[in-house]
């Protein structure tokens, strides 16, 4: 059965400094990956798919990239501003009709 | 930008009593989901709906649990019987596909279901 960790639960980070958020998964048989972002009692934003072929994708200040052979994927966001705040998660798809396992998530705080 | 649209926001019920949450997906998209979030929980997979019927259910989705496309737009999950427990955010997505390949989720910003 797929489990979805993300590793950290909280970050807090002064506004301006790269980080990365981690996601790891424990079958490596994964359609696609997405990561997702989520303000508090509020719906999900998605903001990168990665499909299973793919190595990484780009959005803006957002990288995300996948390593299914190790069951990783890291989420890289550069130069964090207070609007970033939010909690992501990752969401690994596991078949072709797209239903996703999610992770718990990592609660990002950025500081002014 | 295409948005899913969910109805109500927020809804009290009895426990016991039969809800229906609506959506409305993107209308282009031919996939369909449900998802829910209890507080402070992963959000988890209900149930996967293409070409009018159910391609996939979770152990979550028993026989309480229902979903139709009464027509072309709308995407209704209906809870028969409330149990508290069933308290929890309720996200409908959709998703488009080119190719064979699955684009990303859009989801709704959720209904949020109290059973007292």
């Amino acid at each position: 059965k797929q489990e979805v960790t993300q590793i950290p639960a909280a970050l807090s980070v002064p506004e301006g400094e790269n980080l990365v958020l981690n996601c790891s998964f424990t079958d490596s048989a994964i359609y696609n990956l997405q990561w997702f972002r989520q303000d508090p009692g509020k719906g999900l934003t998605s903001l990168l798919l990665i499909q299973s072929s793919q190595r990484e994708q780009t959005s803006g200040r957002l990288n995300a990239s996948l390593d299914k052979s190790s069951g990783r994927s890291t989420l890289y966001i550069a130069a964090s501003q207070p609007g970033d705040s939010a909690t992501y998660l990752c969401a690994v798809g596991g078949g072709s009709q797209g239903n996703l396992i999610f992770g718990k998530g990592t609660k990002l705080s950025v500081k002014p | 930008e295409p948005e899913v649209t969910q109805t109500p926001s927020h809804q009290v019920t009895q426990m016991g009593q039969e809800v229906i949450l609506r959506c409305v997906p993107i209308s282009n998209h031919l996939y369909f989901y449900w998802y829910r979030q209890i507080l402070g929980q992963k959000v988890e997979f209900l149930v996967s709906f293409y070409n009018n019927e159910i391609s996939e259910k979770s152990e979550i989705f028993d026989d309480q649990f229902s979903v139709e496309r009464p027509d072309g737009s709308n995407f209704t999950l209906k809870i028969r019987s409330t149990k508290l427990e069933d308290s929890a955010m309720y996200f409908c997505a959709s998703s488009a596909e080119t190719g064979g390949v699955l684009h990303g989720y859009t989801f709704g910003s959720g209904t949020r279901l109290t059973v007292v």
